[in-house]
Parts: structure tokens; sequence; C-alpha cells
């Protein structure tokens, strides 16, 4: 079946302006989790939904970053007045429960620059 | 709090060759581990995990990790390496205690030469 998809594939901004990127989960799936990769560092968890409970924002940097879930459905991750410290690869997962012993399935990732 | 380190940032081999890739993780509670591999241009997949049990687990395209409760290891392993491992190898944890806390290592790049 269909995988995790993330778009834009890439993002090129201006430093100041709001981007929004976009992650459609495997359909089905309960949980979904963003995360943030800098150039040559680990993941960095971001923020966590689960179905219908209220999302663990705790990995968030700034009140910059904010992220929607609708259901058990697509996910936009905005980050407003974006800065050049900003720039990574943003990832999305989902798996089909909440438990830490799932595994997650991630999607290609969103490359976002800001000049 | 938990915390990942993968002490090589970087392993050149030659093909078939063994490797190991060094995982070392520091938790005040009961964790899952888990690898997971980044091929070039593709997405994070699950290489393999231990939840429970038998502490030497099998993952695919024949890599093992062994599971050291002693001194906190959870080390990957192949016995011979093809170019086809090439890629990018993430050790990770989750708290039993939560889902949403996985907690990723800095990353091992794995480089075969021919």
């Amino acid at each position: 079946g269909a995988g995790v998809s993330q778009s834009p594939s890439n993002k090129v901004t201006e430093k100041g302006k709001d981007v929004e990127l976009r992650c459609d989960p495997i359909s089905g799936h309960t949980a979904l989790y963003w995360y943030r990769q800098r150039l040559g560092q680990g993941l960095e968890f971001l923020i966590y939904f689960q179905g219908n409970s209220a999302p663990d924002k705790s990995g968030l940097p700034s009140d910059r970053f904010s992220a929607e879930r609708t259901g058990e459905s697509v996910s936009t991750l905005t980050i407003q007045r974006t800065q050049q410290e900003d720039s990574a690869v943003y990832l999305c997962a989902s798996s089909p429960l909440a438990g830490g012993a799932d595994t997650q399935y991630f999607g290609p990732g969103t490359r976002l620059t800001v000049l | 709090a938990q915390s990942v380190t993968q002490l090589d940032s970087q392993v050149p081999v030659f093909e078939e060759a063994p490797v190991e890739l060094r995982c070392n993780y520091s938790s005040s509670v009961s964790v899952y581990l888990f690898w997971y591999v980044q091929y070039p241009n593709q997405g994070l997949q699950l290489l393999l995990k231990y939840l429970s049990g038998s502490t030497l687990v099998k993952g695919i395209n024949g890599f093992e990790a062994e599971f050291n409760k002693s001194q906190t290891s959870f080390h990957l392993r192949k016995p011979s390496v093809h170019i086809s491992d090439t890629a990018e190898y993430f050790c990770a944890v989750s708290p039993y205690s939560s889902a949403s806390k996985i907690i990723f290592g800095s990353g091992t790049r794995l480089s075969i030469r021919p």
C-alpha cells in the first residue's frame, strides 16, 4: 500500500516568510510524528498526535512552530516568520498504534532552506 | 531523560568485511531499542527492534543487534557487508512510559568500498 507522503519535497523561502509543510500518513495509522533533522545531526522530536487526544507539543522549539491534524488524516506543520536556523529536513512518521514499541513509518521528508 | 550516543559518525569498510556500528544509551527507565536505516534519497525505515526476551535481535538484510543491559549498549553488526548497505544508520530508544519520546542518535554513515 501507499506509504507516508510529504509535500513539498523541497522548499526555499526567504527569512521572515511563513511556510506550511504537509504530511499524509498511512491510512488507518493512529499516531503521527514530526521530526526535524539538521545537517549532520540526529532526528529532533517536534510534535506527536494520537487520534483525538491532545497533541504532545513538548518538542516544538518556539511559538513560531505549530501543527494541526484532523482526526487520523493529513497533518500540516506551519513555521511562521522563518529564520535561517529553521533550515533542515522535516520528517513525518506514522504508526498503527500509539505505543513506544510500535514501528514508525517515515515519509521522505521536506527539505526547507531559509535564505 | 534519555540520550543516545553513536560513537562513530562515519564508518568506512571494504565490501564483504564485517562491520559493527556502536550505540550506547542512557535512561533512568526501561526502554525499547531500535535501529533505523536511511538509504540515499529514501526515507528512514526500521531495521530491527528490541522489545523484550532474547537479547540478540535479527533484522532485515542480514543485520543483527545485541542488547547489553549492563553496558547500556545496542550495537549493530553484519558479518559481511555489500555495496547496497551504504546508508546512514540511526539508533533510537523509546521509554516504556511514553509513546512520543523516541530519542534518536546522531547517526552513523556507513560507506562500503569495493
